[in-house]
């Protein structure tokens, strides 16, 4: 247990659909993250957030959505994805946004399959 | 910009040592990090390296020469559940952590 959990677990969707990632973190950090997962490549970075206030944006394409209500809770809110989209989203928190040293505490991610 | 390059496998037989190695290119260096992820799991963080030299934490140290923008993971005395794959990181620039690709370890008895 790393104190970030993410749900679902695994999530279907269609090309058509809207679907929304939740994460939430019981660690008291003020920093969340998103990252996207895919085979045979690095974590990809996709948003930053630090005291609910977006950082950074990978250049994520538009059909990916953040939402940072607080400092415990992080969405990912989809529509219109591509099947290419389909990855491990994997949350991420720490304590401040650092640079090197921060150490991150990850949850154990959704697997979204797009068809 | 900012690059990281690790072995996409290594195979060590259970009780040898393995050792990873990461080669980076980032602006602004500040520290090498290194994750453990599982399959089906998430990562989870094994070491940071902020100054030359070597950082050991039970079996598993870790070393850096930023002079050579080189690191290594050391693994001893190897288990079974090592299995795993293994991350560098870097931070970029006001950019957090940048990833590798992994380095998949396979412990064979």
């Amino acid at each position: 247990e790393t104190g970030v959990t993410q749900t679902p677990r695994h999530l279907v969707m269609g090309m058509t659909n809207k679907k929304s990632l939740k994460c939430e973190q019981h660690l008291g950090h003020n920093a969340m993250y998103w990252y996207k997962q895919s085979a045979k490549k690095p974590l990809e970075l996709m948003f930053v957030y630090n005291f609910k206030e977006q950082t950074e944006n990978n250049s994520v394409p538009s059909r990916f959505s953040p939402e940072c209500p607080n400092s415990s809770h992080l969405f990912l809110h989809l529509h219109t994805l591509q099947p290419e989209d389909s990855a491990l989203y994997l949350c991420a928190s720490s304590q401040d946004l650092g640079r090197g040293g921060e150490k991150l505490f990850f949850g154990s991610g959704t697997q979204l399959s797009v068809l | 910009g900012q690059s990281l390059e690790q072995p996409s496998e290594v195979t060590a037989v259970e009780g040898a040592i393995v050792q990873i190695n990461c080669t980076y290119q980032t602006s602004g260096f500040y520290g090498l990090s290194w994750y453990q992820q599982h399959d089906g799991g998430a990562p989870t963080f094994l070491s940071y390296n902020a100054l030359d030299g070597l950082e050991e934490t039970g079996r598993f140290s870790s070393f850096l020469s930023r002079s050579d923008s080189y690191g290594y993971l050391l693994l001893q005395e190897l288990q079974m559940k090592d299995s795993a794959s293994y991350f560098c990181a870097v931070p970029s620039g006001n950019t957090p952590l940048v990833f590798g690709k992994g380095t998949r370890l396979s412990v064979i008895a």
